[in-house]
Parts: C-alpha cells; structure tokens; sequence
C-alpha cells in the first residue's frame, strides 16, 4: 500500500533562516505530488506541484521553491524565512483523482 | 471564475444527532467532487468522493454524499453523529489534467454530549 511521510513534525526557526521541508511517497512510481500550507484559521492553498522529477509548477509567487529530485520525493524550500511563512505544510500524492496527504509539517517562524 | 463554498464555518451538534455539511461549486462542467476530514494537527484524510454515476456516494466512518448537479452541490451527512466526528471538513474539487484540487474554506464540526 501507498504512504507518505513528511519530516520533520514540527520546527520553530528564525526570520531570515534557510528552510528545507521534506515529502517521500512510499509504494507508487512517478505520482503527481504537491505542497500545500494551511495557515492559522484559513483554508488550503496550493503552493507548487510537480508531474516529474525536475518538473515544479509554482502556483502562487512566493518566498518559497519546491524541487523533486527523485522519483518519489518531493522537497519545499526558502533561502529566507518571512514571518509570513509560518503555517502547516501539507504534502500530497495524487491518486486516480483524489489526493492523499501526508501528516503535515507545522511551521512557526519566530 | 471557478469557485468551492462551504456556507457554514462552524457548526454544533448533539452526539447521537444527524449532520449535514453543505458545499456548492461553480465550475463549467461536473468536476470531480471530494470530501475531506481534518484532527488538529494532522493531515488530511479522504471520507469520500464522486466520479461519475450514482449520485449517492457511501464513505467511511459512516458518512455519505449526495451530487446533485442541478443545485451544484455536494452536502455530506451522518445519520448519527459520535464525539469522534469532531473535527473540520472539507470539501473539495477537481477539475484539470494536473489532478489540482481546490478546497472549501472548511467546517468546524464541535460535536456536544
């Protein structure tokens, strides 16, 4: 059966710190993939989404970048953490149709 | 422009009673239609979802979903609600080749004893 993990749980970093968020998917070839944040008392926005290794599609222009270096993983990244960033990220794999998501990385830039 | 609401942001309900989350879309054709189940803290997990074909769609934990294409909507219920069901929901929508969901601003279900 398909999985997906994200690491790491939780993390409390500086403004203007590096930041690198990591999503594996267990059990499935070349799935869609995508990085979502959720910030406090607001709903889901779709950050980036990768059909393949290399292939990122940012949807929202943003302090953020994604890269997917292999098959299987799928990485969030800044140079520079805003205050703004803080929030929960939510990696997702794409099924049929639907998507599963991973347990979340919760975010807070301090 | 397309759109996803979810009219009640929070909603209270008696344990044992039934619940009925409301969710409309605007899209130019049926999109693919979702349900979803969010703890605190946790990810999001997949109740249910619609395709095609019959429009009553069973899920887990007991819920259910109803398309109805003339109203644009996709309402989620239980008949009987437990402590357990306590958490946000969230419907969602697909609709293009990359498999991009968009997603309700969610429903807070408190459940009460």
């Amino acid at each position: 059966s398909q999985t997906i993990h994200q690491w790491p749980a939780t993390l409390v970093q500086p403004v203007g710190s590096p930041l690198s968020l990591e999503c594996t998917v267990e059990g499935t070839s070349n799935p869609n993939l995508y990085w979502y944040r959720q910030a406090a008392g607001r709903g889901l926005q779709l950050l980036f989404y990768s059909v393949g290794i290399g292939q990122i599609s940012s949807e929202v222009p943003q302090n953020l970048s994604a890269s997917r270096p292999q098959d299987r993983q799928f990485i969030l990244s800044s140079k520079k953490l805003l205050l703004s960033d803080s929030g929960f990220y939510l990696c997702a794999w794409r099924g049929a149709h639907e998507q599963y998501f991973g347990p979340g990385t919760r975010l807070t830039v301090t | 422009a397309q759109s996803v609401t979810q009219p009640d942001i929070h909603i209270t309900v008696s344990e044992g009673a039934s619940l009925e989350l409301r969710c409309n879309y605007s899209y130019g054709a049926t999109p693919y239609l979702f349900w979803y189940v969010q703890s605190p803290g946790q990810g999001l997990q997949l109740l249910l979802k619609y395709f095609s074909g019959d429009t009553l769609v069973q899920g887990i934990k007991g819920f259910e979903a109803e398309f109805k294409r003339s109203q644009s909507s996709f309402n989620l219920r239980k008949p009987s609600v437990h402590w357990s069901d306590a958490a946000e929901y969230f419907c969602a929508v697909g609709a293009d080749s990359w498999g991009k969901l968009q997603f309700g601003a969610g429903t807070q279900v408190v459940v009460t004893p």
